[in-house]
C-alpha cells in the first residue's frame, strides 16, 4: 500500500497564478484533510471531507477551494496564489474523523 | 479556541537517556490526544493515540499519559537512540469537532 500520496512534491508559483495540489489514499478511508504547516506555528486545518460528497471549512480556508473527487482523491486549489500561501501542505486521511490520521509526505509551495 | 503548547521547543540528550516531552492544552473538553513524529522534510507518523477516557498508552519504548482535567500530556521515551531524533508533535481533537489542534512541536536530538 502506498498510503497517502501527494503531488507535486515542490512547486514555485508567481503571485496570482493558480494551481491544484493532488492527494490520493489507498486505505479506503472515509475522511480526508488538508493542513498547512508554517514555521513557528502548528499545523492548521484548511479544509476537510468527513465522507465522500461532503467538504467543510477548517481553521484557515480563505484563498483555497477543495474537491472530493471520489473516495480516494481530495484536491486543494489555489485560485490566485499569494505570498502568504507559501507553506508546506499536508494531506491526511482517516477511517473516520475520530481515529488516527495518516499523513502524506507534503507539498512545499513557494509563492513569489 | 483550543491552544496547544509544547515545551521545550528543542531538546538534546545523550544516547541512552530516558526523557519526557510535554504538551499542554487550554480546553479540557477533548475527545482524544495524539502524539506524532515528524522527520525533516517528511510527513507525520502517528505514534500513540489516547482517548479522553484513558490515562495512558504504551508502544514499545514510548509511553504517553493524559491528565485531561489539568490539560496536560507527556510522552516518555525510554533508553533514547539516535534514531529517535525528530520533531514530536501533539494534537488534540475537541469533543464534537473534526479539527485536530496541533502544538508547534519539540525538536529532539539524541547524541550518539
Amino acid at each position: 500500500n502506498a498510503g497517502v500520496t501527494q503531488t507535486p512534491k515542490f512547486q514555485v508559483l508567481k503571485t496570482g497564478q493558480s494551481m491544484t495540489l493532488q492527494c490520493a489514499q489507498d486505505m479506503n478511508h472515509n475522511s480526508m484533510y488538508w493542513y498547512r504547516q508554517d514555521p513557528g506555528m502548528g499545523l492548521r486545518l484548511i479544509y476537510y471531507s468527513a465522507s465522500e460528497g461532503t467538504t467543510d471549512k477548517g481553521e484557515v480556508p480563505n484563498g483555497y477551494n477543495v474537491s472530493r473527487l471520489n473516495k480516494r482523491e481530495f484536491s486543494l486549489r489555489l485560485e490566485s496564489a499569494a505570498p502568504s500561501q507559501t507553506s508546506v501542505y499536508f494531506c491526511a486521511s482517516s477511517a473516520d474523523p475520530k481515529v488516527t490520521q495518516y499523513f502524506g509526505p507534503g507539498t512545499r509551495l513557494l509563492v513569489l | 479556541k483550543q491552544e496547544v503548547t509544547q515545551i521545550p521547543a528543542a531538546l538534546s540528550v545523550p544516547e541512552g537517556e530516558n526523557l519526557v516531552l510535554n504538551c499542554s492544552f487550554t480546553d479540557s473538553a477533548i475527545y482524544n490526544l495524539q502524539w506524532f513524529r515528524q522527520d525533516p522534510g517528511k510527513g507525520l507518523t502517528s505514534l500513540l493515540l489516547i482517548q479522553s477516557s484513558q490515562r495512558e498508552q504504551t508502544s514499545g519504548r514510548l509511553n504517553a499519559s493524559l491528565d485531561k482535567s489539568s490539560g496536560r500530556s507527556t510522552l516518555y521515551i525510554a533508553a533514547s537512540q539516535p534514531g529517535d531524533s525528530a520533531t514530536y508533535l501533539c494534537a488534540v481533537r475537541e469533543a464534537g469537532a473534526n479539527n485536530l489542534f496541533f502544538g508547534t512541536g519539540t525538536r529532539l536530538t539524541v547524541i550518539p
